[in-house]
């Protein structure tokens, strides 16, 4: 069965750093892209960035170059998304999501979430 | 970019409804268009990918159609689990996969 597991809630404050993780298992890890999406509070799904693990080929959306990083550990089948310098901003809601081979390559698993709150 | 625009931002059905819902993106994008299902705390769910094609598990009453620029996703007969936010996306333009900004589907 194809999962993607991740990393726990988060609390940070403003100016902080912090890596989230998005583990995969039931599939070949390295075969297929990860993307990571965010979703504010109230707000609907923007497209962050992808990685393909198996050379860790990594493409990020306009609007997030720069302010993340994302990485992946194929060793260990997992995806990071990390920050640098945390904001406000940051709240929201973080899915990582398999990009499937078939067809459009739509994302055809998800993680179950991960919330960020950034409040000092 | 590839902008993506949906319509009715949201809308109001009763069990058995026939719903429809339009996405059109601002340039072509031949059939690379997927719709997802989100349901409120949980995470998106795929429905529809390549415009028209049906992933496996989801139910029969969904359907997609259009190619280019102009989409739909129709539930023929709209029952009490599909409430819940609808978003298309893009998949023909890398790395920004763009979303459309939601149809929420609620009880009339």
């Amino acid at each position: 069965e194809v999962q993607l597991v991740q990393s726990g809630a988060e609390v940070k404050k403003p100016g902080e750093s912090l890596k989230i993780s998005c583990k995969g298992s039931g599939y070949r890890f390295t075969n297929y892209w990860i993307g990571w999406v965010r979703q504010m509070p109230g707000k609907g799904l923007e497209w962050m960035g992808i990685i393909y693990p198996g050379d860790s080929d990594t493409r990020y959306s306009p609007s997030f170059q720069g302010q993340v990083t994302i990485s992946a550990d194929k060793s260990i089948s997992t995806a990071y998304l990390q920050w640098s310098s945390l904001k406000a901003s940051d709240t929201a809601m973080y899915y990582c999501a398999r990009r499937s081979g078939f067809g459009s390559s739509p994302s055809d698993y998800w993680g179950q979430g991960t919330l960020v709150t950034v409040s000092s | 970019d590839i902008q993506m625009t949906q319509s009715p931002s949201s809308l109001s059905a009763s069990v058995g409804d026939r719903v429809t819902i339009t996405c059109r993106a601002s340039q072509s994008i031949s059939s690379y268009l997927n719709w997802y299902q989100q349901k409120p705390g949980k995470a998106p769910r795929l429905l529809i990918y390549a415009a028209s094609s049906l992933q496996s598990g989801v139910p029969s009453r969904f359907s997609g159609s259009g190619s280019g620029t102009d989409f739909t996703l129709t539930i023929s007969s709209l029952q009490p689990e599909d409430f819940a936010t609808y978003y298309c996306q893009q998949s023909y333009s890398s790395p920004h996969f763009t979303f459309g900004p939601g149809t929420k589907v609620d009880i009339k």
